[in-house]
């Protein structure tokens, strides 16, 4: 049931954008999109909910495709501090409160 | 307290002993989780307190590890006889609990678990 993710590393400029996928292999009620900074806890970014909706967080953003029962996150023109790891954690109708996170997403902003 | 606490920050013990972790949720917080996250990965799920509600310990990966949360407050993970491979960063979490789905999760800085 863990999600996957990809891809495993990217590597941007400031000022670049980028995508990150998070794909489920069964229907998804909720993705939840956390970041980690190394050696850090991982810090809550945004929750999306079943209906496909596209949430903010500064310029970064995310979309659900129930459909395709996955979610991508979009760094837009990516800054310094967005440099991390980034975990989505999925949430199935049948075990609410319960997550299961990708591996994980390495992201380095570089000046 | 403003966020999830956790203690011990890091703990090294010797192959063999048990081990005892704490966690002090959000206060208000009636759900409480417990995760493990191996060095460079991601987290693993290893057991969920809700309320009265009997705990989801689904998760749990052998009988040497067991949790109890006292009321809707702290929480004790225990791993009996450590073994090398439970080296990792031991991650709690709270969120309300209010019975809805799609609540955030407030993590903990976790606790460093280092078994020689």
């Amino acid at each position: 049931q863990q999600p996957v993710q990809s891809p495993q590393a990217v590597i941007l400029r400031e000022g670049e954008d980028a995508v990150i996928n998070c794909s489920s292999s069964k229907a998804l009620y909720s993705v939840h999109w956390y970041r980690q900074k190394h050696g850090e806890a991982p810090v809550f970014l945004m929750i999306l909910l079943k209906g496909g909706e596209q949430k903010g967080h500064e310029k970064i953003s995310a979309s659900f495709n129930e459909k395709k029962q996955q979610s991508s996150l979009y760094l837009t023109a990516s800054q310094l501090s967005y440099s991390g790891t980034y975990f989505c954690g999925t949430e199935y109708s049948d075990s609410w409160g319960k997550l299961q996170f990708g591996a994980g997403t390495q992201v380095v902003v570089t000046p | 307290g403003a966020g999830v606490s956790q203690s011990p920050s890091n703990k090294v013990t010797e192959k063999g002993k048990d081990v005892e972790l704490r966690c002090d949720p959000i206060s208000g917080h009636t759900a409480l989780y417990w995760y493990r996250q191996r060095l460079g990965q991601g987290l693993e799920f290893l057991i969920y307190f809700q309320g009265n509600s009997a705990p989801d310990k689904s998760g749990l990966p052998s009988d040497r590890f067991s949790a109890e949360r006292t009321g809707e407050s702290v929480s004790t993970l225990t791993i009996q006889r450590t073994q090398q491979e439970d080296s990792a960063v031991y991650l709690c979490a709270s969120s309300l609990g209010d019975g809805g789905a799609g609540e955030t999760q407030y993590f903990g800085p976790g606790t460093r678990l280092l078994v020689l």
